[in-house]
């Protein structure tokens, strides 16, 4: 399977505790993209790297929030001194290069609930 | 106002019959609109895009685009249980991220 994976797939930690995901992406694509989903909701972006590089950053992700690229292919978000409003499916996605037009394809996503 | 609307739903439609999805998007500056399939607990899964004014097909689907009167719609033709999910509205500024609508959730009822 040459899509982008996500690991774990799902997780339930104690508030306060750190966590961290794993995204690997399409292996060609060098943009990769974090988004959080709640339910009943459509996915938010939380930032986004060209390679290595963090170009983007949402003003939702706060000081808890760490991601890193650190080779330019699999990402980890990190979240620190977890919270119950941190409880969501987190996405991550990747593309191509090619411009402003290229297609974001998602990973199954990681579930994150917070006790 | 939301930068990207979408109606909640639920669409309920019978078998066979056409569904229409609606989205409406407030920056003038969008430059590429896609829709997204999100099936109960699942990731978004890309249905279509289209960058320019009018109609794009690809098989059961047509994806329109007026960005006058900055609406995107998809229309479901022949529309079969399966569809059932919510879609999901995103539209890209020429910044890297997309941003969402809330979706639509559709059911075609047998």
């Amino acid at each position: 399977d040459t899509g982008v994976s996500q690991n774990p797939r799902h997780k339930i930690t104690k508030r306060g505790q750190n966590v961290t995901f794993r995204c690997d992406p399409i292996s060609e694509h060098n943009r990769l993209y974090w988004y959080r989903q709640t339910l009943g909701q459509g996915p938010e972006f939380l930032t986004y790297f060209q390679n290595e590089a963090q170009l983007e950053k949402s003003r939702l992700l706060s000081d808890r929030f760490s991601a890193e690229r650190p080779k330019g292919s699999f990402s980890t978000l990190e979240i620190q001194r977890t919270e119950q409003g941190d409880s969501a499916m987190y996405l991550c996605a990747s593309s191509p290069s090619g411009g402003v037009k290229e297609t974001q394809y998602f990973g199954p996503g990681t579930r994150l609930l917070v006790l | 106002q939301k930068e990207v609307e979408q109606n909640s739903g639920p669409l309920s439609v019978p078998e066979g019959a056409i569904a229409s999805l609606n989205c409406t998007y407030s920056d003038r500056g969008s430059q590429s609109f896609f829709w997204y399939r999100q099936y109960s607990g699942k990731s978004p899964e890309l249905i279509m895009f289209i960058y320019s004014n009018g109609d794009k097909e690809d098989g059961r689907f047509t994806a329109q685009l007026n960005k006058a009167s900055q609406y995107v719609s998809l229309l479901i033709r022949d529309s079969q249980p399966s569809d059932s999910a919510t879609y999901l509205c995103a539209v890209g500024t020429g910044r890297r991220a997309l941003t969402f609508g809330s979706g639509t959730r559709l059911q075609v009822q047998p």
